[in-house]
């Protein structure tokens, strides 16, 4: 069982938003501004989209975007596109001795 | 360009032991906190352990006392060595680069090596 929960999926269509929810507690997602989030391909390494909350690395679009409130962070996907087609997996810092818990991961489809 | 470069996976019994290595390349590996992140099958990330530029090491509470991670800046490699292996440490293995000091993210992955434990 993982420390933060995500959906373990969700769906869009090209061009569509889509919303992947990350809830943890006061004492990780809550308690820092620490939040980042990784998309895997099938049969791949994860790739860092999103940091510090809302910071994207360069080289990854616009279309990828992050927020938190309280104890939920959320990544949001606008303009889908059918390479969104992943796996979403979210990661927070928890502190000295928890150091760094992820999510389950959400499985995004593009229909 | 960064790149990790993991080894050392393979099929191993119940119990027994394994050591994981790590090659770094295209960057100052001395000046860098290190990981290792693993994924049992179908499942999420789970980080296992960490190793900072001075040494500080920090494991997974659910993995402490099976775990030893180390580095070695000469060589540009770090290791995990795997003590006691069960069923449920089945999983593809990643190095990864914590991204900076005063950062949390992990920005530079290995592609990861495979253990699976089983009879």
């Amino acid at each position: 069982q993982s420390a933060l929960t995500q959906p373990r999926s969700v769906s869009g269509s090209p061009g569509q938003s889509v919303t992947i929810s990350c809830t943890g507690t006061s004492i990780d997602v809550g308690g820092y501004n620490f939040v980042s989030w990784y998309q895997q391909h099938p049969g791949t390494a994860p790739k860092v989209i999103i940091y510090d909350v809302n910071k994207r690395p360069s080289g990854v679009p616009d279309r990828f975007s992050g927020s938190k409130s309280g104890n939920t962070a959320s990544l949001t996907i606008s303009g889908l596109q059918a390479d969104d087609e992943a796996d979403y997996h979210c990661c927070s810092y928890a502190g000295t001795f928890r150091n760094w818990v992820f999510g389950g991961g959400t499985k995004l489809t593009v229909l | 360009e960064a790149q990790l470069v993991e080894s050392g996976g393979g099929l191993v019994q119940p119990g027994g032991s394994l050591r994981l290595s790590c090659a770094a390349s295209g960057f100052t590996f001395s000046s860098y906190e290190m990981k290792w992140v693993r994924q049992a099958p179908g499942e999420g990330l789970e980080w296992i352990a960490y190793i900072g530029t001075d040494g500080t090491i920090y494991y997974a509470p659910s993995l402490m006392g099976r775990l030893t991670i180390s580095r070695d800046n000469a060589k540009n490699s770090v290791y995990l060595q795997m003590n006691s292996l069960r069923a449920e440490d089945t999983a593809v293995y990643y190095c990864v680069r914590k991204s900076g000091l005063y950062s949390f993210h992990m920005d530079v992955w290995g592609k990861g090596t495979t253990v699976t434990v089983s009879s």
